[in-house]
């Protein structure tokens, strides 16, 4: 199985709200990320956990409040979110430590809309 | 920090021909370089990986090319399709497990 997944595809949330996006993968990859993409783009990093302990956290907003319950779920918890952080959050993971193996998988994506 | 810059932003060729797309970087050389391809609303798909010690890297009608003296990696499809269409992005592993992504390069594929 190469397939990351993630839920929901689409939220609309309020500034308000508190809300979380989930990622799930079952290839044994050790690290996990989390991406934001706005529209015409790149992928910008937000958070990767490896081995489930953060690695990285480039200066994201503690808005975003990322999860990693176990080595195949990753969560990403939003609350009182700006209008800005309107994108598409991407989840990725990878296997690194192999020779070969440094590419990463990303899901689908889940696009967020805050109003 | 690492910059790095895809040619044009948008590149349109017709079917049957060769595309090449430019991937170019500053400072630092990696080890590794990729290629991904990303449809509209969803993510990545990673296409070609190329190490810094590889000249070129070929599969099925995908080449990679890797200049480290001057800093730049060229994508090549060749045969193209209207299948074809999509942006790509290459993306430079800085180590530690940070990915760093190209500007993007909308590709369309003529009929």
């Amino acid at each position: 199985d190469t397939e990351v997944t993630q839920t929901p595809k689409h939220l609309v949330m309020g500034m308000t709200n508190k809300k979380s996006l989930k990622c799930e993968q079952h290839m044994g990859h050790r690290a996990m990320y989390w991406y934001k993409q706005k529209a015409k783009k790149p992928p910008e990093l937000m958070f990767v956990y490896s081995y489930e302990k953060l690695s990285i956290n480039e200066s994201v907003p503690s808005r975003f409040s990322p999860e990693c319950p176990n080595s195949s779920l990753l969560n990403l918890h939003l609350h009182a979110l700006q209008p800005e952080d309107s994108a598409l959050y991407l989840c990725a993971s990878s296997q690194p430590g192999q020779s070969d193996s440094y590419e990463q998988y990303f899901g689908p994506g889940t696009r967020l809309t805050v109003t | 920090s690492q910059k790095i810059e895809q040619n044009s932003e948008a590149l349109n060729i017709q079917e049957g021909k060769t595309a090449t797309l430019t991937c170019n970087y500053t400072n630092y050389s990696p080890a590794y370089l990729q290629w991904y391809r990303q449809d509209p609303g969803r993510g990545p798909v990673f296409l070609l990986l190329i190490r810094e010690n590889e000249k070129e890297k070929r599969k099925e009608r995908l080449k990679v090319t890797f200049d480290t003296t001057l800093k730049q990696s060229l994508f090549h499809i060749t045969a193209s399709q209207p299948a074809d269409s999509a942006t790509y992005l290459c993306a430079l592993y800085s180590g530690t497990y940070k990915y760093i992504f190209g500007t993007g390069t909308r590709l369309k594929v003529l009929a």
